[in-house]
Parts: structure tokens; C-alpha cells; sequence
């Protein structure tokens, strides 16, 4: 079975600065997908960005970076330069490359502070 | 506690059929979310419950689709008459409030011929 960890309900940054959103998953497949979603007040979900289990350089968009460390589990987001639209929460997400199903995280409420 | 269940996981079914997915959300928990997972559209926002009542269902494609919560512990999408653009996998979501962590279901994979 897969399961994924978001053990940090609540965090906050102030403007501009960097934060780290910590995820942890387990599973025996070696071939998967990893993803981190926004979720704003609209409780739309947001593709923010992915990473392919096999590759090992890490994924960034813009001021969204991951730190994928794959024999740890380990699927941590940065984001640098907070900015307050950022403030939102964030789910961590794991996929098998073999079908659509998806196993969330609980995900972390982030708050950027002005 | 069991988390969020869904049934069925898989759903087969003919073009212009009903379907009917079911949720059953984590006892205590006061929201609920239904959304949609295709590979084209990414991950969308169905209809977002609170206190069994909707507040949101801006996300509903059309009136072949349909949600109901009639008690804290269950909700149906149902789906009237099916078509194949419908298959997709469903998931279910609940909270126990606003900004709290949210649990989703396992989903419900489902396939319209």
C-alpha cells in the first residue's frame, strides 16, 4: 500500500523570505509520480508542480522547488521569495506511472505574513 | 477511524446509464469535497459541502451531474445520463473545518463505453 506523511498541519513565513513544506511517502514500486498542490480559499486544486520518481534532478518552477530524496521518501517543497498570494494549503501527492490512482497527503496550511 | 471511504472503487458502465458514487466522510468531519481527476484537466472541484450543505457546485460540468449530502455521514454524485467524457476518477474529501487537514478518499475509478 502507498500512504503519504504531511506532518506539519500549520506553517507561516513572513514575506519574502523561504519556506520548506515537508512530505515523507512510502511504497515498494520503484516507477511513480510525486506532486505538490496548492489549495486556495477558491478549494480549487493547483498543480504546482511534479516530479518523475526516475529523475533524479530536482523539480522547480519558478520560486517552487522540490528536494526529492528518493531513498529516504522524502518529497520536501521550497518556496522561495513568500508571497502572500502564496498563503494557501498545500497537498503532497503520490501516483504509480501504472494508472490514475492518486494517494494524498493531509496537507500543510501555509500563511504568508506581510 | 477508516478515513474517508468510497464506493464503488471501480465503476464500468454503458453510455447513457446513471451512476451513482458514494462517500462516506470521517465522523466529525463538517466539509466535504468532490473532485474530478483526468489527465487533460488536472485535478478539478466538483462541489465543496459544509454543515450538508452545499456552498459551492460552480464546478458541477452540467446538469447531468448532481450531489447530494442528505446527513454528516454520506454523499452521492450521481451522474444522469453518463457519457464517455465523464470518465474519470472521483475522489472524496473531508475536513473538520476551514484550514484544517483534509483526508481523501481512495476514489472511484470510473469508466463510461
Amino acid at each position: 500500500a502507498q500512504t503519504v506523511t504531511q506532518s506539519q498541519p500549520e506553517m507561516s513565513v513572513q514575506e519574502a523570505e523561504t519556506v520548506t513544506l515537508s512530505c515523507t511517502y512510502d511504497t515498494s514500486e520503484n516507477n511513480y509520480y510525486l506532486f505538490w498542490y496548492k489549495q486556495p480559499p477558491s478549494r480549487q486544486m493547483i498543480l504546482v508542480i511534479r516530479q518523475e520518481a526516475y529523475k533524479q534532478q530536482n523539480a522547480t518552477e519558478n520560486r517552487f522547488s522540490v528536494n526529492f530524496q528518493k531513498a529516504a521518501k522524502s518529497f520536501s517543497l521550497k518556496i522561495s521569495d513568500s508571497q502572500l498570494g502564496d498563503t494557501a494549503m498545500y497537498f503532497c501527492a503520490f501516483r504509480l506511472n501504472t494508472g490514475n490512482q492518486f494517494y494524498f497527503g493531509t496537507g500543510t496550511s501555509l500563511t504568508v505574513i506581510p | 477511524d477508516a478515513g474517508v471511504i468510497q464506493s464503488p472503487r471501480h465503476e464500468v458502465t454503458e453510455m447513457g446509464q446513471e451512476v451513482t458514487l458514494r462517500c462516506k466522510p470521517i465522523s466529525g468531519h463538517n466539509s466535504l469535497f468532490w473532485y474530478r481527476q483526468t489527465m487533460m484537466r488536472g485535478l478539478e472541484l466538483l462541489i465543496y459541502f459544509n454543515n450538508n450543505v452545499p456552498i459551492d457546485d460552480s464546478g458541477m460540468p452540467e446538469d447531468r451531474f448532481s450531489a447530494k449530502m442528505p446527513n454528516a455521514s454520506f454523499s452521492t454524485l450521481k451522474i444522469q445520463p453518463s457519457e464517455p467524457r465523464d470518465s474519470a476518477v472521483y475522489f472524496c474529501a473531508s475536513r473538520r473545518g476551514e484550514g484544517a487537514q483534509a483526508f481523501f478518499g481512495q476514489g472511484t475509478r470510473l469508466t463510461v463505453v
